[in-house]
């Protein structure tokens, strides 16, 4: 079945460092991915995807990276603020036409 | 600015009672999701539709829960009778199907069943 996983559940950064979240998937059927942040009390925010036709793409401060593969996914963050604390999520959308989520990764900002 | 509206924000009810959640999709948008959120599940695709009809809600316990869009601008989950085991965050998402994947979530509402 479909699974979405992240490697590390907790990740803290340096204010101005760059953030690298990782994600591992397991159905090579997937064809999307996407990134979402979500700030305590709030929805998950869309930040940026990708579909499987493609290994990179760039956003504003961020960038996916996708790795077919291995079947990995990661986020990276430029410059890290305050403001990016929060817990971020990969999906993948595979036959099913639905989005599944992986379990999360916590970034903490220390200034 | 488009956003989904989900009602209440917070519930709070004692076991046994029934529970309706709402939803107004983002106007245009006709594909509509609910999960749950908890800490130790994550997050959990519940049912979702497109053009208001069923298309998967194999996550759902179907002895307690229902969902149901009575027209394009309401979606709604209920719960009857809910359990204490219900207690989560419930999200509402919306999106545009034909090739755009991109869901734009609620706020949610904290469900606490006592």
């Amino acid at each position: 079945g479909e699974s979405v996983g992240l490697h590390l559940p907790t990740l803290s950064v340096q204010e101005g460092d760059n953030s690298i979240i990782n994600c591992a998937y397991s159905n090579s059927a997937s064809d999307y991915f996407i990134w979402y942040k979500q700030e305590s009390g709030k929805g998950p925010q869309f930040i940026i995807d990708i579909r499987s036709n493609m290994d990179k793409r760039q956003g504003q401060r961020v960038t996916v990276l996708l790795n077919k593969t291995v079947k990995h996914l990661s986020l990276q963050i430029a410059a890290t603020q305050p403001g990016d604390s929060a817990v971020y999520f990969c999906a993948e959308k595979g036959g099913a036409q639905k989005l599944v989520f992986g379990q999360g990764t916590r970034l903490t900002i220390n200034p | 600015d488009a956003r989904v509206t989900q009602t209440p924000r917070h519930k709070v009810t004692e076991m046994g009672q029934e529970v309706t959640m709402r939803c107004q999709p983002i106007l245009g948008h006709n594909t509509v999701f609910w999960y749950r959120q908890t800490m130790m599940q994550g997050l959990e695709l519940l049912a979702y539709f497109r053009n208001r009809a069923p298309l998967d809600d194999s996550g759902m316990p179907k002895d307690r829960f229902s969902a149901e869009m009575p027209d394009a601008t309401l979606a709604t989950l209920k719960i009857q009778p809910s359990e204490p085991r219900d207690s989560a965050v419930y999200f509402c998402a919306s999106g545009a199907s034909g090739g755009n994947e991109k869901l734009f979530f609620g706020s949610g509402t904290q469900l606490s069943v006592l």
